[in-house]
């Protein structure tokens, strides 16, 4: 079965800061990899996907991830935070079942310190 | 504007109570879901429905049924309200996940928020 694991619930960065939220998985084929982004009191919005063409994925609002499969690894990254990326954020594997579900991981809560 | 749509946005049940979460997409994708999302804990499949006709369990799928209704609607119904169902619900859906199209996201709802007394 698949999995993630988002390493640290909360994060708290400066504003002009590097933002790195970090994102381990599991998965018995090659994965499908996303980060998804949630507002306050709002839906999951995706940011970006890894589907196994580019191992740098550049996704909305200036955010990028890097697929690693030697340390099984997509880490996102921002070179620099802004308020507006206060957000929780979250990392998700589409798995090799029927419906391809995706499974999430818990979660990372990123905070913007002005 | 095309894409999911969750109802209601928010409801308070009583314990034992009945309920059902209605969510419709108009993108005309097969493959709708329904999640759950609890603090620290992400968010966690309750069922799943590949394709019209079908449905399937996910993580958590105890104290809930569903109903595909058609390709669009996709209903998630509690049958005996518990304190532990109080959770954020999202509905989502997909293309299928097969083949080039795994590399497909989901289209997630806003929510419905739901506290059970």
């Amino acid at each position: 079965a698949q999995s993630v694991t988002q390493l640290g619930s909360h994060v708290s960065v400066s504003e002009g800061a590097l933002v790195l939220l970090r994102c381990n998985y599991s998965s018995s084929v090659p994965p499908y990899l996303f980060w998804y982004v949630q507002y306050p009191n709002q839906g999951l919005q995706l940011l970006l996907k890894y589907t196994s063409a580019a191992t740098l994925v550049k996704g909305i609002n200036g955010f990028e991830a890097e697929f690693k499969k030697s340390e099984t690894s997509f880490h996102l990254t921002k070179p620099s935070a802004h308020m507006s990326d206060a957000a929780e954020y979250f990392c998700a594997v589409r798995g090799p079942g029927s419906a391809r579900q995706l499974t999430f991981g818990s979660g990372t809560q990123l905070t913007v310190l002005p | 504007n095309a894409g999911v749509t969750q109802t209601p946005k928010f409801q308070v049940l009583k314990t034992g109570q009945s309920m059902t979460l209605q969510c419709a997409q108009d993108m005309n994708h097969n493959s709708m879901y329904w999640y759950r999302q609890d603090p620290g804990m992400g968010l966690r499949l309750i069922y799943y429905s590949a394709s019209e006709g079908t449905t399937d369990k996910g993580e958590v799928p105890n104290g809930y049924n569903v109903s595909r209704l058609n390709k669009r609607e996709f209903s998630l119904r509690l049958e005996s309200a518990a304190p532990s169902q109080t959770s954020v619900y999202f509905c989502a859906s997909s293309v299928p996940g097969q083949g080039r199209e795994g590399g497909s996201g989901y289209t997630f709802g806003s929510g419905t928020r739901l506290t059970v007394v």
